[in-house]
């Protein structure tokens, strides 16, 4: 069936590094992406979205590309700030419009 | 715009004993959905309503759980009996069309279970 695999966490980095969290699916056909950030004690909500291959989706300075080839939908962000500690989830949408999380992975940023 | 609403927050039981957790979705979205999320582990859908009809409760344990979503608007999740097991975050989610798309899911903050 339909699934996504995210890369263990958790990840601790220092206010204005590099971030990128794996992600790869695994999909009959080819599902809309998305990554969900959930920041503490708040509800899980839509960072960013693709639709098709090589779409790429961009929000609040980070981005994901749709790669077909690879089957993968890695988050990236040029700068992380200690905002940006949080619980990000990899999903997809199966062919019965059900959507499938990966297991998140905790981002945590320290000044 | 009011957020997808749950109730309770908390909820401290013991094994065998009954919850029911109460979900109010964003106005006028027709798709509502019950995750569990198991603590270090992605949200699992158990089930998916489209108005008030169930559009998928394959990994629903029926056993022991039941959902219903009369009228079409707000929605009830009842696990009886409890098991150890149950314990996790009970997340209600809606969205306007179903699958649609958007693609976006909108989140309550959970009910957070915990069974003795």
């Amino acid at each position: 069936g339909d699934s996504v695999t995210q890369m263990e966490g958790p990840v601790t980095l220092s206010e204005e590094a590099f971030l990128t969290i794996n992600c790869t699916y695994t999909a009959t056909g080819y599902p809309s992406l998305f990554w969900y950030v959930q920041y503490p004690g708040e509800g899980l909500q839509l960072l960013l979205k693709a639709t098709k291959a090589d779409d790429k989706g961009s929000n609040k300075g980070f981005e994901a590309t749709y790669r077909k080839e690879t089957t993968s939908f890695h988050l990236e962000k040029g700068s992380v700030q200690v905002s940006d500690s949080a619980v990000y989830f990899c999903a997809l949408i199966g062919p019965g419009n059900q959507f499938y999380f990966g297991t998140g992975t905790s981002l945590t940023v320290i000044p | 715009e009011a957020g997808v609403a749950q109730s309770p927050r908390y909820k401290i039981i013991e094994k065998r004993q009954s919850v029911a957790f109460w979900c109010n979705p964003i106005s006028g979205h027709a798709t509502l959905y019950w995750y569990q999320q198991i603590l270090g582990q992605g949200p699992k859908l158990l089930i998916q309503f489209q108005n008030n009809g169930v559009v998928d409760d394959s990994q629903l344990p029926k056993d022991r759980f039941s959902a219903e979503r009369l009228k079409g608007v707000d929605s009830t999740l009842k696990i009886q009996p409890a098991k150890l097991e149950d314990s996790a975050v009970y997340l209600c989610a809606s969205s306007l069309v179903a699958g649609g798309f958007t693609g976006e899911l909108f989140f309550g903050e959970g009910s957070r279970l915990t069974v003795l």
